[in-house]
């Protein structure tokens, strides 16, 4: 059955620090990958999304996330966290050839001032 | 444009109770989804439909129902509410697979149901 495992739970970064959120999946075939973001009492919001090709995605406000599949990975980067980003943020998988999609437990992101 | 809308927004049941929670999209989109929201668990999907008159089970169905009676629309019913259906409620919608935009799914702002 298909996963998503995002490891840490919450994370704190400076504001203007670099930020790196990891996601691991479990699903036989390529899969189509995304990141949506979540902010307080908001529905969630795609950030980018992986379908094939390039491995590195760019998506919204900034942020990137690279395919790795010798590593079962879609990892977010931003290289500068802004106090907005603040959010909660989920990671997940949808088979090619199905109709759903699974999220991983969320990452909540902290930025400090 | 209103994306996709839920109704009520917040809703507090007594245990055994009964309620359904509408959902409604103007994208014309195929599919349709309701998730719940627990802390520390992510979304897990409840119920999904691909298609006007036809629904499936997700992840945790025991304790729901849903209708979709006209595409736009996508109702979850709780027949006899429990406390471990406190929770918050997200509706989604996607385009068919294959066509333009598929896959990516727009949610609602939530339904925060509370059950005492």
């Amino acid at each position: 059955a298909q996963s998503v495992t995002q490891p840490d739970i919450h994370i704190t970064v400076s504001e203007g620090a670099s930020l790196e959120l990891r996601c691991n999946y479990s699903y036989g075939a390529t899969p189509y990958l995304f990141w949506y973001v979540q902010s307080p009492g908001q529905g969630l919001q795609l950030l980018l999304k992986y379908f094939s090709g390039d491995t590195l995605v760019q998506g919204i406000k900034g942020f990137e996330a690279e395919f790795k599949r010798s590593q079962s990975s879609f990892n977010l980067r931003k290289p500068s966290v802004h106090w907005s980003d603040a959010a909660e943020y989920f990671c997940a998988v949808r088979d090619t050839g199905g109709f759903k999609t699974i999220f991983g437990a969320g990452t909540r992101l902290f930025v400090k001032a | 444009n209103a994306g996709v809308t839920q109704t009520p927004k917040f809703r507090v049941l007594k245990t055994g109770q009964s309620m359904t929670l509408l959902c409604a999209q103007d994208m014309n989109h195929e599919y349709m989804y309701w998730y719940r929201q627990d802390p520390g668990m992510g979304l897990r999907l409840i119920h999904y439909s691909v298609g006007e008159g036809t629904t499936a089970k997700g992840e945790v169905p025991d304790g729901y129902n849903v209708s979709r009676l006209k595409k736009q629309n996508f109702l979850l019913g709780l027949e006899s509410a429990a406390p471990s259906q406190t929770s918050v409620y997200f509706c989604a919608s996607s385009s068919r697979t294959g066509s333009s935009g598929a896959n990516v799914l727009t949610f609602g702002a939530g339904s925060r149901l509370t059950v005492l």
